[in-house]
């Protein structure tokens, strides 16, 4: 069966200091990946999402980043957090092919101080 | 995606049927209707998906009308564990964007 590994489950950094979060899926090949923020009382925002190695679609850039070094493997980064990164962010999978529902991770709750 | 719209917020009693509305007017031919919920502090689970037939799993049923701009899920017997954001998303391609959903309370 697929599972999605995210880690860490909670995060708390200081301003300007680096990011970087990790997301596996296992159990299936060539998905498609996204990452999700969660401002807190907010709603899901689509940051960045992935339909093959290398492949990256930015929804909104500002100053963070996502790579997928690996087919099962996507990576959220940044070079310096703001306080407004705070949030719970979320990595999600679906199998590559149409008519296929999302699985999300458990997410990371990340606190910028 | 399709422009979704659902109410902000719904009640319902505890062991009633919750009836969760979504209108989706742009949806196209081959697009499909998904739902999701998310119970606080966790990310969304899917619940349920459909084209055109009306479809029931486990979890809900889901009834789309038959010109497909409009669609119900129902929970046939809501418990307090129900309470959640429910999402109504109608992809389209690869980008997957979620609304503000409805906020579904259910009442002891």
């Amino acid at each position: 069966s697929q599972t999605i590994h995210q880690w860490p489950a909670t995060l708390v950094q200081p301003v300007g200091s680096p990011l970087s979060l990790e997301c596996t899926v296992e159990g299936t090949s060539n998905p498609n990946l996204y990452w999700y923020r969660q401002a807190a009382g907010r709603g899901l925002q689509l940051l960045f999402y992935s339909v093959g190695i290398g492949q990256i679609s930015s929804e909104v850039p500002q100053n963070l980043s996502a790579s997928r070094p690996q087919d099962r493997q996507f990576i959220l980064s940044s070079k310096k957090l703001l306080l407004s990164d705070s949030g719970f962010y979320l990595c999600a999978w679906l199998e590559g092919s149409y008519n296929s529902p999302l699985h999300f991770g458990n997410g990371t709750r990340l606190t910028v101080t | 995606d399709a422009k979704t719209t659902q109410p902000p917020s719904m009640d319902c009693a505890e062991g009633r049927a919750a009836n969760l509305p979504c209108n989706h007017s742009t949806i196209s031919g081959n697009e499909y209707v998904y739902w999701y919920r998310q119970i606080h502090s966790q990310g969304p689970q899917y619940i349920i998906h459909g084209l055109k037939n009306n479809e029931t799993n486990e979890m809900a049923s889901l009834i789309i009308t038959e010109d497909r701009k409009s669609s119900t899920l129902i929970l046939p017997h809501a418990t307090l564990r129900d309470t959640a954001v429910y999402y109504c998303i109608v992809p389209r391609w690869d980008k997957i964007i979620f609304g503000k959903g409805t906020r579904l309370h259910i009442l002891p």
